[in-house]
């Protein structure tokens, strides 16, 4: 089994500063992948970052940046100078190479809303 | 390049009625897979393929049926909708990389399903 947790609903950030979006995960697998989607109000899911569970370094994907703390099962998400368009649903998953193969679990989100 | 397309995007259905939602990629991925979100809710697996030919149940199966109908296409049945059934559907796929590690999801649009 595995399961992903996201402990805050909402968060509130100002335009241009730095936000950190939390989610912990627990799996049986030994290896497996993390994974940050967006969903803007118009309800498509894109696709932001991606981290291997034997990756050596924090994945970074221009703005976004995956903070691995793997003894601690911690994946946040941090956005860097945050802009307006940020405003949306952000989803933490995890896919398992075992046991839990091809199947990526969410968590409930959490939802963004980026101030001028 | 239109990635994942699914159909129809919205459907009003009365209790007990049936139908079928429509899934097609064109990237050509292995991995394909059936996704409800409930509303303020990640979204939940209900089905998946791995590959052509093969279906498994993912969290949430019941009331639903799969038909992977070759590389392409993967199709959703309801048999007999409940209003429970309401919800968003995704439909996504996934490339199967070294050692059989998925990657990413590419989502379709989404498919609103009301049931009355």
């Amino acid at each position: 089994a595995q399961k992903i947790t996201q402990t805050q609903p909402g968060m509130f950030v100002q335009e241009k500063e730095a936000v950190t979006l939390d989610c912990t995960y627990d799996t049986s697998d030994p290896s497996y992948g993390l994974f940050w989607y967006k969903q803007p109000s118009s309800g498509e899911m894109i696709f932001l970052i991606y981290q291997g569970s034997y990756d050596q370094q924090n994945a970074t994907e221009g703005r976004y940046s995956l903070n691995f703390q793997k003894a601690r099962k911690s994946a946040n998400l941090v956005i860097s100078a945050s802009q307006l368009g940020d405003s949306a649903m952000y989803f933490c998953a995890m896919r398992g190479d075992n046991t839990n193969a091809g199947k990526s679990t969410f968590g409930d989100g959490t939802t963004l809303t980026v101030k001028p | 390049n239109a990635g994942v397309t699914q159909t129809p995007k919205f459907q009003v259905l009365k209790t007990g009625q049936s139908m079928t939602l429509q899934c097609a990629q064109d990237m050509n991925h292995n991995s394909m897979y059936w996704y409800r979100q409930d509303p303020g809710m990640g979204l939940r697996l209900i089905y998946y393929s791995a590959s052509e030919g093969t279906t498994d149940k993912g969290e949430v199966p019941n009331g639903y049926n799969v038909s992977r109908l070759n590389k392409r296409e993967f199709s959703l049945r309801l048999e007999s909708a409940a209003p429970s059934q309401t919800s968003v559907y995704f439909c996504a796929s996934s490339e199967v990389g070294p050692a059989g590690v998925t990657g990413e999801l590419f989502f379709g649009e989404g498919s609103r399903l009301t049931v009355l």
